[in-house]
């Protein structure tokens, strides 16, 4: 679809597991995303990373940790999550480099459920 | 700083008839202004973006949108809907960095 792709792209975890969700992007971009899509809330921006170098931490959970080890991929590494954290996560990349307002292209989203 | 009004949180049309979608922005700066659409367990797929060249941008599926500064809206349109247009869609507009706003989303619906 879009060059983007996740996985998984269903998770159910415990409070207590440790978990990882791996986004890939064929797009040739420098820059990638991980947003939070809640129900009835508008997307959340966690987190962004230009170059392989993170750029934005918008206030999330130190439960909740990314990992860029190139421009291609993007990890966002999961323990001891809440039942509040169940969401759709949803990975985007862009061409971006040190800002603009370039598009951003969106994966399939990984549904989690943490029980 | 930006931010995004979707006036409408769920829109009911017929199959044929025109579907409007509105939308208002805030924006301290220039913005660029994108609207996407999510079908159910899909991502995001833009379907058309602003960024000051012609104030009327035609998108993907027949879908078009007009930016009106004065009004400070960027609303989408297209004139006959079709079945598989029912989905979920986003307003969001970005200032000048890499920072996206999303509106809260329209559900739109097509009845046969």
């Amino acid at each position: 679809e879009t060059g983007v792709t996740q996985t998984p792209r269903h998770l159910v975890m415990g409070m207590t597991n440790k978990k990882s969700l791996k986004c890939e992007q064929h797009l040739g971009h420098n820059a990638m995303y991980w947003y939070k899509q809640s129900a009835k809330k508008p997307l959340e921006l966690m987190f962004v990373y230009n170059f392989k170098e993170q750029t934005e931490n918008n206030s999330v959970p130190s439960r909740f940790s990314p990992e860029c080890p190139n421009s291609s991929h993007l990890f966002l590494h999961l323990h001891t999550l809440q039942p509040e954290d169940s969401a759709l996560y949803l990975c985007a990349s862009s061409q971006a480099g040190a800002g603009g307002r370039d598009t951003q292209y969106f994966g399939p989203g990984t549904r989690l459920t943490v029980l | 700083a930006q931010s995004v009004t979707q006036l409408d949180s769920h829109v009911s049309v017929s199959e044929g008839t025109p579907v409007l979608l509105r939308c208002n922005y805030s924006s301290s700066y220039s913005p660029s202004l994108f609207w996407y659409v999510q079908h159910p367990n899909k991502g995001l797929q833009l379907l058309l973006k602003y960024t000051s060249a012609a104030t009327l941008v035609k998108g993907i599926n027949g879908f078009e949108a007009e930016f009106k500064k004065s009004e400070t809206s960027f609303h989408l349109t297209k004139p006959s809907a079709h079945m598989s247009d029912a989905a979920e869609y986003f307003c969001v507009v970005s200032d000048n960095d890499y920072k996206l706003s999303f509106g809260a989303g329209t559900t739109v619906t097509v009845r046969a």
